[in-house]
């Protein structure tokens, strides 16, 4: 069936550096991308998207990959500050369909 | 732009009552709605979809007599429990798709924390 899954269920990271959270997918006909970011009691919080003609797209801080052979996107979070500490989920869909489909998240923390 | 509400943020009610959630598209059109379901430490779980005017799309599993889900107007869905128990005690969200940005974006609201004693 349908999945996406992270890899690590925890990220510490020190701050001022650089997070890599990544996810795997398993629907190869999923050709939309989303990354979210959930704080503690919140709703999730769009941060970055990519659709499958793309293997990279840029944002503020923010960089997602993806790598549709191995059905595997990261997103890269640079400079790390305390307010990025957070539950991060990848998403993915396919285009033609309405809903999307969770992975399990990652939380992550950041040192001082 | 692009806000979706949710009313209420949290709700604490007796097993065997009934508990209403409303979702609102405050400054857009919402063709379609979803409703999910997360418990602690979980990711998020697509309960249904509904859509403006018909009838909601159950995920497997989700109980449709249990989860009633209505869309009357494009800025308003709600998902009413029914019958609550202990293992309904859940954090609630919904989201909207708006009319004019295609089947890919999706707004979510900040959720209602549901418990159940």
């Amino acid at each position: 069936g349908e999945s996406v899954g992270l890899h690590l269920p925890t990220l510490s990271v020190q701050e001022g550096d650089n997070s890599i959270i990544n996810c795997a997918y398993s629907n190869s006909a999923s050709d939309y991308f989303i990354w979210y970011k959930q704080e503690s009691g919140k709703g999730p919080q769009f941060i970055i998207d990519i659709r499958s003609n793309m293997d990279k797209r840029q944002g503020q801080r923010v960089t997602v990959l993806l790598n549709k052979t191995v059905k595997h996107l990261s997103l890269q979070i640079a400079a790390t500050q305390p307010g990025d500490s957070a539950v991060y989920f990848c998403a993915s869909k396919v285009s033609s369909a309405s809903k999307i489909i969770f992975g399990s998240g990652t939380r992550l923390s950041i040192r001082p | 732009g692009a806000v979706v509400s949710q009313h209420p943020s949290w709700v604490i009610c007796k097993s065997g009552t009934s508990v209403k959630i409303e979702c609102r598209s405050l400054d857009f059109q919402a063709t379609t709605m979803f409703w999910y379901r997360q418990f602690p430490k979980q990711s998020l779980m697509l309960m249904a979809t509904s859509n403006e005017g018909s009838k909601a799309t159950y995920e497997q599993g989700v109980e449709k007599d249990k989860f009633l889900i209505n869309h009357a107007s494009l800025t308003l869905s709600t998902l009413t429990v029914t019958s609550a128990h202990p293992e309904d005690s859940s954090f609630y969200i919904c989201s909207a798709s708006p009319l004019e940005s295609g089947r890919d974006t999706q707004y979510f609201g900040p959720g209602t924390r549901l418990t159940v004693l």
